[in-house]
């Protein structure tokens, strides 16, 4: 079974400290995002990566950036936490599909809870 | 804007009986529709895939339906039990794009 696992369930911070979500999957999987997830909003896509030391934004990328050094390892970081930043975290993986679409199943990680206060 | 849009937004049932969930999406050129569940608190796990050529798949108990030309899709659950109270979220793919509806969540009762 695919394994995605996150470094925190809940995590509480102050605002203006630096906030490190880590993120590891076990499938050798080229692919690796990072969401967040409010009420009544859906899943919002902030970054992901195609490959180690690749990045690409998502949709709501400012006030985060990530960093993916090995392939299994991708990372979310929150240079100045702020209030608004408060939401649940969500990481997937997946590979890529042979047929060529880069994305076909996603395989989430628990979440981790963030509150910064 | 490519949008997914789910209904209903909240839905309470009785253990044993069926529901159908509903997903409407304009998101073009379209890819792939899943159906994820997710347990409150936790990820979600994928239920069913489809790409516009298939119009129904089966999970044990989830049945999904797609109808590309109307751009709709459909989540049934046969004989609910209290384990499938959860949020059950729609979300469709262009090719490297996934626009995720905000779900419905199910309570399953005794």
């Amino acid at each position: 079974d695919v394994k995605v696992t996150q470094s925190s369930r809940y995590l509480v911070k102050r605002t203006g400290e630096k906030v490190f979500l880590e993120c590891v999957q076990d499938m050798d999987h080229e692919n690796m995002f990072w969401y967040r997830q409010d009420p009544g909003l859906g899943l919002r896509l902030i970054y992901f990566s195609y490959d180690v030391k690749m990045k690409e934004k998502g949709d709501i990328p400012e006030g985060y950036s990530v960093s993916r050094e090995k392939k299994e390892r991708f990372s979310l970081i929150l240079e100045s936490a702020s209030t608004n930043q408060t939401s649940m975290y969500l990481c997937a993986s997946s590979s890529r599909n042979p047929t060529g679409a880069i994305i076909y199943e996603q395989y989430f990680g628990p979440g981790t809870r963030l509150t910064v206060t | 804007k490519n949008q997914v849009e789910q209904s209903p937004q909240s839905l309470i049932i009785l253990e044993g009986k069926n529901c159908t969930l509903q997903c409407n999406y304009t998101v073009s050129p379209f890819s792939n529709l899943r159906w994820y569940k997710q347990d409150t608190g936790r990820g979600p796990v994928s239920l069913t895939i489809m790409t516009f050529s298939e119009n129904t798949k089966s999970n044990g108990r989830y049945t999904a339906t797609l109808d590309a030309d109307t751009k709709q899709s459909s989540l049934h659950i046969t004989a609910s039990q209290l384990s499938d109270s959860a949020s059950y979220i729609c979300v469709v793919s262009e090719a490297s794009k996934l626009t995720f509806g905000t779900g419905t969540r199910l309570q399953v009762t005794l």
